[in-house]
């Protein structure tokens, strides 16, 4: 299942598939970005993380890719399982700065 | 230690009245932030302090008033909230350099009666 970020907010996978999160950032100046997951009663958790001097950087189950020329992030989560479900934000930081700008967040659940 | 810890984990107070939150790191982070949550929307950066020192303020109400009185502690002193100052507030730290991006705390749940 796929996402556009701002424009489908939730998302809706059978446990299994793999999931892509869509993000579109709006500073180009923006030099880092962060991806985190957000369950429900908690704060936010770091799951990965890209410079703006790469396009691509894998984890574990998942693969972060940037598309600097489009100013696009996307958080692609495979063999997707229940304890997946969450809200996921997307981050940027601009060059030079000390804070993070985070996206509007896209709910993944997880259809079992 | 890879946390950050936040008390109370739920607070109502009125709107007269005096409260504070606490967080509380021993990751050796530099970095330390104040970010308010409301309900289904993303954080939004309040207070940043950088070794001790308060180096951003978001042009957050003084209603709110931030304290670090070492590296390890973060405070949050509240006086004479609003009811619209209900929200999630989360504490968050870093390395300075934001390697590895921020930790975020499980938050305080604030509400304003």
């Amino acid at each position: 299942g796929e996402s556009v970020g701002l424009h489908l907010p939730t998302l809706s996978v059978q446990e299994g598939d793999n999931s892509i999160i869509n993000c579109a950032y709006s500073n180009s100046a923006s030099d880092y970005f962060i991806w985190y997951k957000q369950e429900s009663g908690k704060g936010p958790q770091f799951i990965i993380d890209i410079r703006s001097n790469m396009d691509k950087r894998q984890g574990q189950r998942v693969t972060v890719l940037l598309n600097k020329t489009v100013k696009h992030l996307s958080l692609q989560i495979a063999a997707t399982q229940p304890g997946d479900s969450a809200v996921y934000f997307c981050a940027e930081m601009r060059d030079g700065a000390n804070n993070l700008f985070f996206g509007t967040g896209t709910r993944l659940t997880v259809i079992p | 230690d890879t946390e950050v810890t936040q008390t109370p984990k739920h607070l109502v107070m009125g709107m007269t009245n005096k409260k504070s939150l606490k967080c509380e790191q021993h990751m050796g982070h530099r970095a330390m932030y104040w970010y308010k949550q409301k309900a289904k929307k993303p954080p939004e950066l309040m207070f940043v302090y950088s070794y001790e020192k308060l180096s951003i303020n978001e042009s957050v109400p003084s209603r709110f008033s931030p304290e670090c009185p070492n590296s390890s502690l973060l405070n949050l002193h509240l006086h004479a909230l609003q009811p619209e100052d209900s929200a999630l507030y989360l504490c968050a730290s870093s390395l300075g350099n934001r390697v590895g991006g921020d930790t975020f705390g499980s938050g305080t749940r604030l509400t304003v009666v």
